[in-house]
């Protein structure tokens, strides 16, 4: 089955900063890599997407690139601001139309003003 | 309002006691799905269901079954709950049954204590 990897575990940033997050996946079937951002106490929900067939998609702040060669794909929020503070997933599926999203184990992202 | 509900949200169990978690979606969802979440491992899937009387093992079934007789409602049974079944669970939703390229919609979240 698909693995994903994803650092780092925790991040701190500056108000104003940029935050990188980094996944890394193992099939190479997988064609969709979605990103969930948690606030403390609340459910998951999708802040952005990206298919195999597009190598980069941005919205507003926040972007997603994706390498399909190296197998990883990147979230970037610019400006960051302290309501970006919550624990962002990566997720990939190895999708043939249906079954399992994969995700990553999490990465706490904290905006210090 | 178009939502996926749990309930209940809070429960202290004791080993060996049969449980249910429900999870019901307004929006005729076809895709639905239970994850349970522990600290440093994210979200691991536990079973999914592509519609009604279908559905598949996730990455962590063992201790675990479910049920989809009604397109909206998808339950979760702890036969014989344990503690290593102390978690905060997560039921989801999806339009279609390419729920891989679909928005996964979450419900609240169900913290389960098993003593």
């Amino acid at each position: 089955g698909e693995n994903v990897e994803q650092h780092p575990s925790t991040l701190s940033v500056q108000e104003g900063d940029s935050a990188v997050i980094k996944c890394t996946y193992s099939d190479s079937a997988s064609n969709y890599f979605p990103w969930y951002k948690q606030e403390l106490g609340k459910r998951p929900q999708l802040i952005i997407d990206i298919r195999s067939n597009v190598g980069e998609k941005k919205d507003q702040r926040i972007a997603v690139t994706l390498n399909k060669t190296a197998k990883h794909f990147s979230l970037h929020i610019t400006e960051t601001q302290p309501e970006d503070s919550a624990v962002y997933f990566c997720a990939a599926s190895w999708g043939s139309g249906y079954s399992t999203l994969t995700f990553g184990k999490g990465t706490m992202l904290l905006v210090s003003p | 309002e178009a939502q996926v509900t749990q309930n209940p949200r809070y429960l202290i169990t004791v080993t060996g006691k049969k449980l249910t978690v429900t999870c019901s979606q307004n929006m005729n969802h076809e895709y639905m799905s239970w994850y349970r979440q522990d600290p440093g491992l994210g979200l691991r899937q536990i079973y999914y269901s592509m519609n009604v009387e279908v559905t598949d093992k996730g990455d962590v079934p063992e201790g675990y079954k479910v049920s989809r007789k009604e397109k909206r409602n998808f339950p979760l049974i702890l036969e014989s709950p344990s503690p290593n079944q102390t978690s905060l669970y997560f039921c989801a939703s999806s339009p279609r049954l390419a729920a891989s390229t679909d928005t996964q919609y979450f419900g609240p979240g169900t913290r389960l204590t098993v003593l």
